[in-house]
């Protein structure tokens, strides 16, 4: 049973554009949510993480936002570039656990010139 | 720069042979962690270790074990290989006391069982 749902599978946005892409989680118990970034080739690389006691983060073009009462998160990228196009993956987990990550099903992101 | 590597990028076995996969990581992460990766499916975890000689068992364990004898090496290994294995896998560590408690991947290995 995948703990972390994530949407859409693939998405195509032109440069300069807002990407964005959605997940939702089941266990309220969840209190550490990264993105990673994967680029053919390469093993997925952290984007940017947030904790529930917070509802929005941002680092340069990529934002976090956090609603914990619909249990849902999303990544926003803005101006897109095609630089940007990559699989990128969200992923929830206890941080007592180890952090051993459940992870999204990935959405495959191409960015057009 | 941290750095995990994986002993393999390809690798072509035979169904019912016994197969390992290495990882080493070089920055004394305490935990690591062995990850399949298929299409359309993400990253499924299949056993992490925090600690030598520790480790729990992921989401999809059946069909592998795994060995960690010293910090810097978690193996993963496959007993009697089957063609449902063919995958890319990937092998990860992270400090759990160094926020933002970022995993570090290692290049991955895909293998295909024939």
């Amino acid at each position: 049973q995948q703990q972390v749902k994530q949407s859409p599978q693939s998405l195509i946005v032109q440069k300069g554009g807002i990407s964005i892409i959605n997940c939702a989680y089941e266990n309220t118990a969840f209190d550490y949510f990264p993105w990673y970034q994967q680029f053919p080739g390469k093993g997925p690389a952290l984007l940017i993480a947030i904790r529930p006691d917070v509802s929005e983060k941002k680092e340069g073009r990529f934002t976090i936002s956090f609603n914990k009462s619909a249990k849902q998160f999303s990544l926003h990228i803005m101006d897109s570039q095609p630089g940007d196009s990559a699989t990128y993956f969200c992923a929830a987990d206890f941080s007592n656990s180890g952090y051993a990550l459940n992870f999204g099903k990935g959405t495959s992101l191409l960015v057009t010139p | 720069d941290v750095k995990v590597t994986q002993s393999s990028r390809y690798l072509v076995k035979r169904t019912g042979e016994k197969v390992f996969l290495e990882c080493v990581q070089d920055m004394d992460h305490e935990n690591m962690f062995w990850y399949r990766q298929d299409p359309g499916l993400g990253l499924r975890l299949i056993y992490f270790s925090y600690d030598v000689k520790m480790k729990e068992k992921g989401d999809i364990p059946e069909g592998y074990s795994v060995s960690r004898e010293k910090k810097e090496r978690f193996s993963l290994i496959l007993e009697s290989a089957s063609t449902n294995q063919t995958s890319m896998y990937l092998c990860a560590s992270l400090n759990p006391g160094d926020p933002p408690y970022e995993q570090y991947f290692g290049p991955g290995t895909r293998l295909t069982v024939t």
